[in-house]
């Protein structure tokens, strides 16, 4: 099955800065890569997704970033504020019908301003 | 985008009892996922219900500990059984929706 690793588990940046989150993941048939945030005693919600046809995507602040031969995507955050202090969890998964999202272990963003 | 409600949102429970998580989404959906977070740890699925059938457990989840109801498309339930400290955890509803996973509030549960 899908395994997905995540890095770093922490992350702290200052206010301003730009803050990026790996993931790797291991079945190569995998083919949709989200990527959750969870502020404190709050569910996941989806902030950003990439589909493997695709290399690079991005929504304003944010963008992420796949590399379907090494099997890695990122994150990408700029001009990171403090309301960008959360848990952010990668997820990988075969886009079909009723496929299991596999969740990294999550990364703490902390942005001190 | 759906609308989850899950109850209750938290609760204290005593070592060897049982409890039912609800859940209810706003729409007729034909598959829900329960899934668990444990105190600072990632979301690990624990089973996929569909309506009429039974539910299907990832490994490590067994039907005895995690039994769950499908009643109809819009409500579930979870039930966490012969509660251990270990079982303190985050227990989260989540349905498909167009192009994403959407997560109700979750159902944060110590056990002592």
């Amino acid at each position: 099955g899908e395994n997905v690793e995540q890095h770093p588990s922490t992350l702290s940046v200052q206010e301003g800065d730009s803050a990026v989150i790996k993931c790797t993941y291991s079945d190569s048939a995998s083919n949709y890569f989200p990527w959750y945030k969870q502020e404190l005693g709050k569910r996941p919600q989806l902030i950003i997704d990439i589909r493997s046809n695709v290399g690079e995507k991005k929504d304003q602040r944010i963008a992420v970033t796949l590399n379907k031969t090494a099997k890695h995507f990122s994150l990408h955050i700029t001009e990171t504020q403090p309301e960008d202090s959360a848990v952010y969890f990668c997820a990988a998964t075969k886009r079909e019908y009723g496929n299991k999202l596999v969740f990294g272990a999550g990364t703490i963003l902390r942005v001190k301003s | 985008s759906a609308v989850i409600s899950q109850k209750p949102s938290r609760d204290i429970c005593q070592r060897g009892t049982s409890l039912t998580i609800q859940c209810q989404v706003d729409s007729q959906v034909t598959m829900m996922f329960w899934y668990r977070q444990q105190p600072g740890q990632s979301l690990t699925l624990i089973a996929t219900a569909n309506q009429g059938s039974e539910a299907t457990y990832e490994s490590g989840f067994v039907i005895d500990k995690f039994p769950i109801s499908r009643p109809n498309l819009t409500f579930s339930t979870l039930t966490v059984s012969n509660m251990s400290p270990e079982d303190s955890s985050i227990y989260l509803c989540s349905v498909e929706g167009p192009g994403e996973l959407f997560f109700g509030e979750g159902s944060r549960l110590t056990v002592l």
